[in-house]
This record gives structure tokens, C-alpha cells and sequence, in this order.
């Protein structure tokens, strides 16, 4: 168990509509990232949020946005869902970074989108 | 740009050694991971190493650096069937602070008994 919590494990919906994917941190990790993972695409990084700011975009589509809040923990919305969304969608936490391991990135257990 | 190399598929006997591949392409990267993802499961941290490391043991697993040629590799000593997985390496997308990992596309490992 990595310590970082995804909530729904699986998810289906037809396209056109919206959901929204939610993950909590590591107690004490700052920085929340967001990737996808297909099997054409392998593993894509979405975003990256570090104290409620967000700080780095990845290949995360205009349809897609995310946030994370004051108690850290963020979510992330898919909205005008297309047949080619369907995905496994990781949420992952790293250490502050004056934490030794360099940036150890420990990821939860995903949430498997399926878009019908 | 950013683009991390691994071979697709390995495929080894039981108890026989396995390793797996990678090339990355930020020679700053001070920190090479190994990922390893069990079926229906998500990413586990199976070891990093240092880039003023060359080599890193632990149990049966040994990772070798080479930084001249940006080549990474895992070896997995007497290989079980429980080792059969999707292995990926990473490397920071930045050099320092807390940034994404770039990801290969992953090998997978499959152990025949």
C-alpha cells in the first residue's frame, strides 16, 4: 500500500459526459501528479500540483482540468468524454523535496475509466 | 525532447536471470528509476539509483548505470513467477525539486515455469 488513495477504482459512462476522478496524497506529500495510461500511449503525465498551485502541464487535454485543495488532495475532471478516454488514470505523491531519494513518485492504485 | 527507450517484451525461464533495458536522454538526471506494475495494479517502486552511482544492489536486484551512453538496466537474479510484470524506467522531468517522472513505455516481463 503506497499510502495514496484513488476513489472510484472503475468508472464507466457514455461519451459525452462528465466525471470526475479523486485522489488523496501521502500524509505530508505536497505534490500530487496526474497520469494516463493506455495501451497505445503508455504512460502519459496529465499534471502536476505542489501545494495547491499547479506547476507543471503535461499532454492533458483542454477537456480535462484538475485542482487541488487546501487539504491537499485533488481531483481530476474529464468532461465531453470520448470513446478514446477510456483509461487507467493514476494519481501519484512525491516527498517535500528536502526529503533524501531524490523525487520518489508513489502512485495509487488508478482508476480504470471505461467510456461507452 | 524527452524520450525514454525500453524494449517491449522479455521473456525468461523460471530461475534463469532476467534483464531488462533502457536508454534515457537528460544526461542531468540525478535520480534513474524502476517501476514495476503487477496486473490490474499500480505503479511500485522497485529501486533508483544515484547518477554518481554505477551500480546498486539489492536482494536479487542489481541496477547498472551507464552514463556515457544514457543506459540503464535491471537485473533480476533467479527469476520467479511472481516477477511477471511490466517493469518501467523514469527519469526526472527536471533536475531538481519535486517534477514529474518521465516514463518508457514499459517491458514486460513474462517468467515461464
Amino acid at each position: 500500500d503506497s499510502g495514496v488513495t484513488q476513489t472510484p477504482k472503475h468508472l464507466i459512462t457514455a461519451t459525452g459526459q462528465r466525471v470526475t476522478l479523486r485522489c488523496s496524497p501521502r500524509s505530508g506529500d505536497l505534490s500530487v501528479y496526474w497520469y494516463q495510461q493506455s495501451l497505445d500511449q503508455g504512460l502519459q503525465f496529465l499534471i502536476h500540483y505542489y501545494n495547491g498551485e499547479e506547476r507543471a502541464k503535461g499532454n492533458i487535454l483542454e477537456r480535462f482540468s484538475a485542482q487541488q485543495f487546501p487539504d491537499l488532495h485533488s481531483e481530476l475532471n474529464l468532461s465531453s468524454l470520448e470513446l478514446g478516454d477510456s483509461a487507467l488514470y493514476f494519481c501519484a505523491s512525491s516527498d517535500p523535496p528536502e526529503v533524501g531519494g531524490g523525487n520518489t513518485i508513489y502512485f495509487g492504485e488508478g482508476s480504470w475509466l471505461t467510456v461507452v | 525532447g524527452e524520450d525514454v527507450e525500453q524494449s517491449l517484451f522479455l521473456s525468461v525461464r523460471e530461475g534463469d536471470s532476467s534483464v531488462i533495458n533502457c536508454t534515457y536522454t537528460d544526461s542531468s538526471s540525478t535520480y534513474l528509476y524502476w517501476y514495476k506494475q503487477e496486473p490490474g495494479a499500480g505503479l511500485q517502486l522497485l529501486t533508483y539509483i544515484f547518477s554518481n552511482m554505477d551500480m546498486k544492489q539489492d536482494q536479487r536486484l542489481t541496477v547498472l548505470l551507464n552514463k556515457k551512453d544514457k543506459h540503464l538496466s535491471l537485473r533480476i537474479a533467479d527469476t520467479q513467477t511472481g516477477d511477471s510484470a511490466i517493469y518501467f524506467c523514469a527519469e526526472p522531468h527536471e533536475v531538481e525539486g519535486n517534477t514529474p517522472l518521465v516514463f518508457g513505455k514499459g517491458t514486460r516481463l513474462s517468467v515461464i515455469a
